[in-house]
């Protein structure tokens, strides 16, 4: 199984901060990932696909970039609705595995 | 707008079985891959079953394998996880989860339900 490791498992932050978050993962993966967002008692939202490519509707202010094994995850400026748990995850092999998440607190 | 409602969660015993549903709408339901993803406490998600349209293709993660299985009824527009020799680690949030596109196999989970809750404990 392909391994996603993803740093830091937590972090806070404050408004307006740009923020960044990566995920590792264990063998070649292309750009075969993409970023979840999952807010407090919510289900989990698509955010990025094919490491780079926004989802419609999703904010400018989030961005991923990435390619192989090293991926990274940006928001250029912090909300306070953006706090939430974020997950990465491949899609290269079977079966596809998220990374352990990062939870993001707003100071 | 695509909705999906699980259901069929609920305390459960080791070694016993239960049942889950994922009731779609909203969307042409034979024409995308579906999956079943859990929200282990303290661990985040793992995916743990897909089904393709025509449910020629099942894949299961390797936690699952052997107790679980995915199944649909496209007549009905309903997914369905029998789940067997349950045991404590398999206590979670269930999500059903549509695929992105119609030519998807798991690549990109777009659209989720609300989730049906899994207790295991004896």
């Amino acid at each position: 199984d392909i391994q996603m490791t993803q740093s830091p498992s937590s972090l806070s932050a404050s408004v307006g901060d740009r923020v960044t978050i990566t995920c590792q993962a264990s063998q070649d993966i292309n750009n075969y990932l993409n970023w979840y967002q999952q807010k407090p008692g919510k289900a989990p939202k698509l955010l990025i696909y094919d490491a780079s490519n926004l989802e419609a509707g999703v904010p400018s202010r989030f961005g991923g970039s990435g390619s192989g094994t090293h991926f990274t995850f940006t928001i250029s400026s912090l909300q306070p609705e953006d706090l939430a748990t974020y997950y990465c995850q491949q899609y290269d092999n079977f079966p596809r595995t998220f990374g352990q998440g990062t939870k993001l607190e707003i100071k | 707008e695509v909705q999906l409602v699980e259901s069929g969660g609920g305390l459960g015993q080791p070694g016993r079985s239960l049942r889950l549903s994922c009731a779609a709408s909203g969307f042409t339901f034979d024409d995308y891959a579906m999956h079943w993803v859990r929200l282990v406490p303290g661990k985040g998600l793992e995916w743990v079953s897909g089904i393709s349209w025509n449910s020629d293709r099942r894949r299961y993660a390797d936690s699952v394998k052997g107790r679980f299985t995915i199944s649909r009824d496209n007549a009905k527009k309903s997914l369905f996880l029998q789940m067997n020799s349950l045991r404590i680690e398999d206590t979670a949030l269930y999500y059903c989860v549509k695929d992105k596109y119609r030519s998807s196999w798991g690549e990109y989970f777009q659209h989720w339900g609300q989730g049906t809750l899994v207790s295991v404990s004896s």
